[in-house]
């Protein structure tokens, strides 16, 4: 079974720092790897995700992602935030049994003027 | 255009009633699923569903039913059995093209048991 780890529930940051969200997940067959935002009161929008191919994936809004298979991690980051970044961000993977996905507890971005 | 409606955004229930949540999305989407967010909690699986007229439990079933008549709709009633059903409620659909497919997300809603 997968599982999937975002190791900070908040994160706060100053607008144009640069910014990692941590995601760790455990599988024992090759995963898909998702990454989604959510603001306040809607639904996820996907972020970025990783199939196969380069390890480096770029996604919309400037965020960009890499796929670590020895760590079995999957970080999110971006070089300069802005406040509209602020939202929750959901880490997710799917393998194995049909089109199940399982996500990560989430994270709070918090970005400061 | 394309999408996942969720109606209402915002729904209030009183003890002991059965409400009803609708999805419907024109992707053309064969895969549909509900999901419960609570906060500091992420996402959890209600129920799924690959094809019209079949459905599958997901990881908390109890105290909620789906049906799939029509392969764009895919109501979720909470019954009266949900101890506790105040949440967020997202439903999703997906393609069925093999381990790639990606869901996406309804605007949610907001269920508030009074």
């Amino acid at each position: 079974a997968q599982s999937v780890t975002q190791l900070d529930s908040q994160v706060p940051v100053f607008e144009e720092a640069p910014v990692e969200l941590r995601c760790n997940y455990s599988s024992s067959v090759s995963v898909y790897l998702f990454w989604y935002v959510q603001y306040p009161n809607q639904g996820l929008q996907l972020l970025l995700k990783y199939l196969s191919g380069s390890t480096l994936v770029k996604g919309i809004n400037g965020f960009e992602a890499e796929f670590n298979k020895s760590q079995t991690s999957f970080h999110l980051r971006k070089p300069s935030v802005h406040i509209s970044d602020t939202a929750e961000y959901f880490c997710a993977v799917k393998g194995g049994n049909f089109n199940k996905f399982y996500f990560g507890s989430g994270t709070k971005l918090n970005v400061k003027p | 255009d394309g999408g996942i409606t969720q109606s209402p955004k915002y729904l209030f229930r009183k003890e002991g009633q059965n409400v009803t949540l609708s999805c419907e999305q024109n992707l053309n989407h064969d895969a549909m699923y509900w999901y419960r967010q609570d906060p500091g909690q992420g996402l959890r699986l209600i129920y799924y569903s690959q094809i019209v007229n079949d459905f599958q439990k997901g990881d908390i079933a109890e105290g909620y039913s789906v049906s799939r008549e029509k392969k764009e709709s895919f109501p979720l009633t909470v019954t009266s059995a949900q101890k506790n059903p105040t949440a967020f409620y997202l439903c999703a659909s997906s393609t069925l093209a093999g381990g790639t497919d990606t869901q996406y997300f309804g605007p949610g809603t907001r269920l508030t048991v009074l």
